[in-house]
This record gives structure tokens, C-alpha cells and sequence, in this order.
């Protein structure tokens, strides 16, 4: 079946940048999403994008998607405490129902 | 004010009890959504429903049931025979596209469950 794939932990001091980056098996069209969770919290939607585009950009957010390699990467530009939380990366399934298949998340520590 | 409700935000369970989740929105969104969380994990889905009426299981539905008798509402029941229930319980809902594709899936603030 589908695999999505995230490292565990990322530390970046404040004001640079921070690359979470995600893997995926399968090549079926469909969005990918990032959300973030911060301590006992939700999923807050950050931003997504579809599996026919390369690049999505939305203020400090950027998506790099490499559809060779099976490669997502959400990049956040001057990065701050407040960006400290754990980032998941999901997948649809490309089916109706869009099933999401999801990371095991990525934990961003931002060093004031 | 709208958005996705769940409650409570803590909840205990003894042995052999069945506690109920709820999970509200006023997205009117058409589907909905169960997942479970534990540490160090991604989620992992329970059961959906797309319209009222129905639903269908997802990865890891047993020892949980659902019902949809309303379009706003998706409660979970955790019943005695999922031997493992701690954990932390996201519902989400998403709107279905003129192609009838679930499109973006929004998510509530969670239920922690937690087993005495």
C-alpha cells in the first residue's frame, strides 16, 4: 500500500530557514497536503498542492514537489519560535473518497 | 463562528466501558472523518462518512462504531473491545467537489482518551 515517509526532527535557529522534507510510494494524481499540530492541538491546514505542479508558494511557505523522485518539501522562510510544532505531510489516495495517507510527522524545534 | 467542535477535551474510560466522542461542524461540509493519533505516530483513520446515513470503515475500525443521522454530526463509540483506546481522537470533515472527489479535509481540536 501507499507510504509516506518524514525524518523525525529538524532544528533551525530563529530567522533561518527550515526544509521539512517527505517521501511517497505512489505516483497516483491526487493533492498533498501539509498541515501543522502544535502541542495537544488539531491539524491546522498550512497548504497543498496537486500532483501536476512543481511549486507552490504562500508567503513564507513554500512547496517543492519532484514528482521523479517522489519528493515533497515544505520550505519556511525566517523561521520563529512560534513555527515550532510538529508538521505532517499527507496524501490522498486518488480515489473519490480522498483517504488520506499520513507522515509520521516531522518535529521542528526553532532555537530562539 | 463556524468550524469543527469535539468534546470533550478529556475524556477517562474504565474497563469494559463504552464511551462516545462527539464531533460537530457548521462547515456544512458533506463528509466526515475519524482518526486515532498515538505518540510519535501519524494518524491513522477509523471510519468516514461521506453522506448521511452511511459510512464506511477505514484502517483500524475495530472495536469502534459510528453512526451519521445528521449532516453536522459524526459521533465516535469506543466500545470494551478496543483493548487499546488510549489515544488522541481527531474528527475532520471536507466538502465533496462537483466531481464528487472529497476535496481539502479540516480538522477539530481533538479528545484525549485516556484509560483508568
Amino acid at each position: 500500500g501507499e507510504d509516506v515517509e518524514q525524518s523525525l526532527f529538524l532544528s533551525v535557529r530563529e530567522g533561518d530557514s527550515s526544509v521539512i522534507n517527505c517521501t511517497y510510494t505512489d505516483s497516483s494524481s491526487t493533492y498533498l497536503y501539509w498541515y501543522k499540530q502544535e502541542p495537544g492541538a488539531g491539524l491546522q491546514l498550512l497548504t497543498y498542492i496537486f500532483s501536476n505542479m512543481d511549486m507552490k508558494q504562500d508567503q513564507r511557505l513554500t512547496v517543492l514537489l519532484n514528482k521523479k523522485d517522489k519528493h515533497l518539501s515544505l520550505r519556511i522562510a525566517d523561521t520563529q519560535t512560534g513555527d515550532s510544532a510538529i508538521y505532517f505531510c499527507a496524501k490522498g489516495d486518488g480515489g473519490a473518497t480522498n483517504k488520506l495517507i499520513f507522515g509520521t510527522g516531522t518535529l521542528l524545534a526553532v532555537q530562539p | 463562528d463556524g468550524g469543527i467542535t469535539q468534546s470533550p477535551k478529556y475524556l477517562f474510560r474504565k474497563e469494559g466501558q463504552n464511551v462516545t466522542l462527539s464531533c460537530e461542524q457548521n462547515l456544512n461540509h458533506d463528509a466526515m472523518y475519524w482518526y486515532r493519533q498515538d505518540p510519535g505516530q501519524g494518524l491513522r483513520l477509523i471510519y468516514y462518512s461521506q453522506i448521511v446515513n452511511d459510512f464506511q470503515k477505514g484502517d483500524i475500525a475495530e472495536g469502534y462504531s459510528v453512526s451519521r443521522e445528521k449532516k453536522e454530526s459524526f459521533p465516535l463509540t469506543v466500545t470494551s473491545a478496543q483493548k487499546n483506546p488510549t489515544a488522541f481522537y481527531l474528527c475532520a470533515s471536507s466538502i465533496i467537489g462537483g466531481t464528487g472527489v472529497s476535496e481539502t479535509q479540516y480538522f477539530g481540536p481533538g479528545t484525549r482518551l485516556l484509560v483508568l
